[in-house]
């Protein structure tokens, strides 16, 4: 089985500190995601890696940055943190090669900035 | 069906009865879409896929069906259980296989009452 784990299941900050929310996957699994999920307005992406070293913004990738030092690990860096950036980051893996590329998701990180 | 506003739409069903959750997307040259399970307090979890050659896929007690003349996508869940009680989301991909990133329906809860 697919296994994606996150550093923290929950994680309280507070305005202005910078955060690092950890992801790893055990899969070699060479694309990796993180999302912000919202009520209302769903899963959002932020940023996304196909290799090491390599990122890619997504949808929302204002107040954010991310790290791709080895394969199976994939960090999401909020620099300042912001009230507004409390959310739950879920973070997600897939590989190419079977022309669907299902993505695999951790359990998420329920951020709350203060 | 997808969401607009803050609220989720439901679909509360009684326990064995089948379900059947709409969902309408927006990219005619989507290559595929997936269907997944959110429990509270978890991770999306993959449930199904299907390619846009297809119209018709089945898993177990899951059949999902695709009509690309109006961009409609349904996932039916037969002998309906407690068990089943999630939001599911429709994701169609962006991008070329391999290299895409999926967008993501906005949810539907489905409530399953024994």
């Amino acid at each position: 089985d697919v296994k994606v784990t996150q550093s923290s299941r929950y994680l309280v900050k507070r305005t202005g500190e910078k955060v690092f929310l950890e992801c790893v996957q055990d899969m070699d699994h060479e694309n990796m995601f993180w999302y912000r999920q919202d009520p209302g307005l769903g899963l959002r992406l932020i940023y996304f890696s196909y290799d090491v070293k390599m990122k890619e913004k997504g949808d929302i990738p204002e107040g954010y940055s991310v790290s791709r030092e080895k394969k199976e690990r994939f960090s999401l860096i909020l620099e300042s943190a912001s009230t507004n950036q409390t959310s739950m980051y879920l973070c997600a893996s897939s590989t190419p090669g079977t022309g669907v590329d299902t993505q695999y998701f951790g359990p998420g990180t329920r951020l709350t900035v203060l | 069906g997808e969401s607009v506003g803050l609220h989720l739409p439901t679909l509360s069903v009684q326990e064995g009865d089948n379900s059947i959750i709409n969902c309408a997307y927006s990219n005619s040259a989507s290559d595929y879409f997936i269907w997944y399970k959110q429990e509270s307090g978890k991770g999306p979890q993959f449930i199904i896929d299907i390619r846009s050659n297809m119209d018709k896929r089945q898993g177990q007690r899951v059949t999902v069906l695709l009509n690309k003349t109006v961009k409609h996508l349904s996932l039916q869940i037969a002998a309906t259980q407690p068990g089943d009680s999630a939001v599911y989301f429709c994701a169609e991909n962006r991008g070329p296989s391999g290299y895409s990133t999926l967008t993501f329906g906005k949810g539907t809860m489905l409530l399953v009452s024994p």
